[in-house]
């Protein structure tokens, strides 16, 4: 099977913008999260999505939005951005979301807000 | 949720084994351990988890003590393409969010 794919690999955007990523999870995989990687915060979970519903968010604000469509694609969407949002921003999907699962993990999109 | 705690870094030399440890001293009865690793900000990759018994794939190995409080990540002969930060992960019951850590930063010397 592919792995997790995501869209675009690398963007630079300008302060004050918008930006939407996407990703494609593993084919049979209804779950996906999203989690945002800092250099000093870390990897920091955003909100997952199943069966076009978000079924968990963190601690992240309004600014932070996603999507789940019927084929189980995801994207999320940053308004308004802010410099401290430049991060790698990953996904990740599981079958059904039970915490017995494996997440598996995208190759990530490079933000770099100027 | 369970928190782990690791050591910030470790060297191995290349073809030796890499021991690299884990404590979850919180962790829940029906809680499992996740190992991951992330090179160089690509997405981190699954290495293997466990719950109660040791486990081994083509990877490594996960050996959990009998209390489940620790865990041992081994890779059985090294590469330098296995430098990499380790991250360790108790999977919650509730939330279906890992929580990482820092992790470990393993560094294959040649």
């Amino acid at each position: 099977k592919a792995g997790v794919t995501q869209t675009p690999r690398y963007l630079i955007k300008t302060r004050g913008q918008q930006v939407t990523l996407s990703c494609s999870p593993i084919s049979g995989h209804r779950s996906v999260s999203w989690y945002q990687q800092t250099p000093g915060q870390g990897l920091q979970f955003l909100f997952e999505y199943f069966s076009e519903t978000q079924r968990n968010k963190g601690n992240f604000p309004g600014r932070f939005s996603g999507r789940q469509f019927s084929n189980s694609r995801s994207e999320m969407n940053v308004s308004t951005l802010e410099l401290g949002d430049s991060a790698l921003y990953l996904c990740a999907s599981r079958e059904t979301g039970s915490y017995q699962e494996t997440q598996y993990f995208g190759p990530g999109t490079r933000l770099l807000v100027l | 949720d369970a928190k782990t705690t690791q050591p910030p870094s470790m060297d191995c030399a290349e073809g030796r084994a890499a021991n690299l440890p884990c404590n979850h001293s919180t962790i829940s009865g029906n809680e499992y351990v996740y190992w991951y690793r992330q090179i160089h900000s690509q997405g981190p990759q699954y290495i293997i988890h466990g719950l109660k018994n040791n486990e081994t794939n083509e990877m490594a190995s996960l050996i959990i003590t009998e209390d489940r409080k620790s865990s041992t990540l081994i890779l059985p002969h090294a590469t330098l393409r296995d430098t990499a930060v380790y991250y360790c992960i108790v999977n919650p019951r509730t939330g279906n969010q890992f929580y990482f850590g820092t992790g470990t930063s393993l560094t294959v010397i040649p």
